[in-house]
């Protein structure tokens, strides 16, 4: 069963370095998405993307954090200056269709450690 | 604002008992509704969900869940549970003021299986 892929499973870094987290869609998807879970908190919404174009993004992906499909099958989320609230497991998803009852396929998700 | 919330964060369960997670959303419009459940080390995987017709809806892994509008709950229920099933589950809501798709997560509920 196809699946979605993240590389790596875990990173550390240092607060103000740049990072980016790489995600491999299944490959008839359009769709594209970023969550994140902060440690004991809900898994929260970050930024969607279809035709190259960011269609919609939370208030948390602010100038620090952008998107890019750099090829036909990567998808990448760039943090170009880490904080230490930036801490978080990152999970990539996603979709055929962009209907409200469309499935997401989640990956297995980074967990990023900003010190 | 569309809210999602699960009260329980841990529940114990014995072996061969039956299970129910409790979900509850706010959300103004035809809620469209899911249960994602994550093992350790995996990604988010779609249990079940609902988005019309028939509120009982089935799912993967001898799951099922109702939608309740009266109580705005989403209540996820399983017969008799596996050691197996230990694992984080979250209740989520699709949503899209823009036309795509987002899903609004409660905080999850960890179940723990007692043999």
């Amino acid at each position: 069963e196809p699946e979605v892929t993240q590389t790596p499973s875990h990173q550390v870094t240092q607060m103000g370095q740049e990072v980016i987290l790489r995600c491999v869609p299944i490959s008839n998807h359009l769709y594209f998405y970023w969550y994140r879970q902060i440690l004991g908190q809900k898994v929260e919404f970050l930024v969607s993307f279809y035709n190259n174009e960011i269609s919609e993004k939370s208030e948390i992906f602010d100038d620090q954090f952008s998107v890019e499909r750099p090829d036909g099958s990567n998808f990448t989320l760039k943090i170009r200056s880490t904080k230490l609230e930036d801490s978080a497991m990152y999970f990539c998803a996603s979709s055929e269709f962009r209907a409200l009852q469309e499935t997401q396929y989640f990956g297995p998700g980074t967990r990023l450690l900003v010190l | 604002a569309q809210s999602v919330t699960q009260p329980d964060i841990h529940i114990t369960v014995s072996e061969g008992a039956s299970l129910e997670l409790r979900c509850n959303y706010s959300y103004g419009a035809t809620p469209y509704l899911f249960w994602y459940v994550q093992s350790p080390g995996q990604g988010l995987q779609l249990l079940l969900k609902y988005f019309s017709g028939d509120t009982l809806v089935q799912g993967i892994k001898g799951f099922e869940a109702e939608f309740k509008r009266s109580q705005s709950s989403f209540n996820l229920r399983k017969p008799s549970v596996h050691w197996s099933d230990a694992a984080e589950y979250f209740c989520a809501v699709g949503m899209g003021d823009t036309g795509f798709q987002k899903l609004v997560f409660g905080t999850g509920t960890r179940l723990l299986v007692s043999p």
